[in-house]
């Protein structure tokens, strides 16, 4: 079973700031099969990055993805209020089982 | 636009079996793709519960697999969740979703809350 462990768990920044949010796994994992997801309070997760990369439907360029093996990353750039709220990396693959990671809060300084 | 809603009974007695149905509208369950149950009790993070593949594959999460059962029923393009043996740590808001292969979990439904508690 895959591990995935994102840091830090709560990240403090200001609106207009760039913030960067690790997820690692605990063996190499396929670029194809790693997705990040926000979540706001009371609403259900929302896909923002598949494959490592690929932006989901909608979703502003501001939101990257990068990453490979055992470390990934999503960058958030021009930092906008209605950013400041959880996200989770998923590790997925052809088949389940499926994984998420533990979650990150990013909150106003 | 493809569309899920999960229903069922918000409160559990413990020991009890909960069940939830998530309909699915906008796209056919039997056209292909996994259908997912995931949960998260108050204030934590995400748990994969376990998939259902439209022909009628399951896969389940280890960790509950003694006590879950998920079916699909392409007739009425719905999905179903069973999981036994319920007590106070399976309070949770409970999700559908549809995994869309390699593009992840592509569409959620809003989520049910459901409480066990005598």
């Amino acid at each position: 079973e895959i591990v995935l462990t994102q840091s830090p768990g709560t990240l403090s920044l200001s609106p207009g700031q760039r913030a960067t949010l690790s997820c690692r796994a605990s063996q190499s994992i396929s670029r194809s099969y790693l997705a990040w997801y926000q979540q706001k309070p009371g609403q259900a997760p929302r896909l923002l990055i598949y494959g490592t990369s690929s932006r989901a439907t909608g979703i502003p360029d501001r939101f990257s993805g990068s990453g490979s093996g055992t470390d990934f990353t999503l960058t958030i750039t021009r930092l906008e209020p209605e950013d400041f709220v959880m996200y989770y990396c998923q590790h997925y693959g052809s088949a389940p089982p499926y994984s998420f990671g533990q979650g990150t809060k990013l909150e106003i300084k | 636009q493809v569309q899920l809603q999960e229903s069922g009974p918000g409160l559990v007695q413990p020991s009890e079996t909960l069940s939830l149905t998530c309909a699915v509208s906008g796209y056919s369950v039997s056209s292909g793709y996994y259908w997912d149950w995931i949960r998260q009790p108050p204030g934590r993070g995400l748990e994969w519960i376990g998939s259902v593949y439209h022909s009628g594959n399951t896969y389940y999460n280890t960790s509950l697999k003694s006590r879950v059962s998920i079916s699909i029923d392409t007739s009425k393009n719905q999905f179903f969740l069973r999981l036994g043996s319920v007590t106070a740590a399976d309070t949770a808001v409970y999700y559908c979703a549809r995994h869309g292969g390699v593009r992840g979990t592509d569409y959620w439904g809003q989520g049910t809350l459901v409480t066990v508690s005598s």
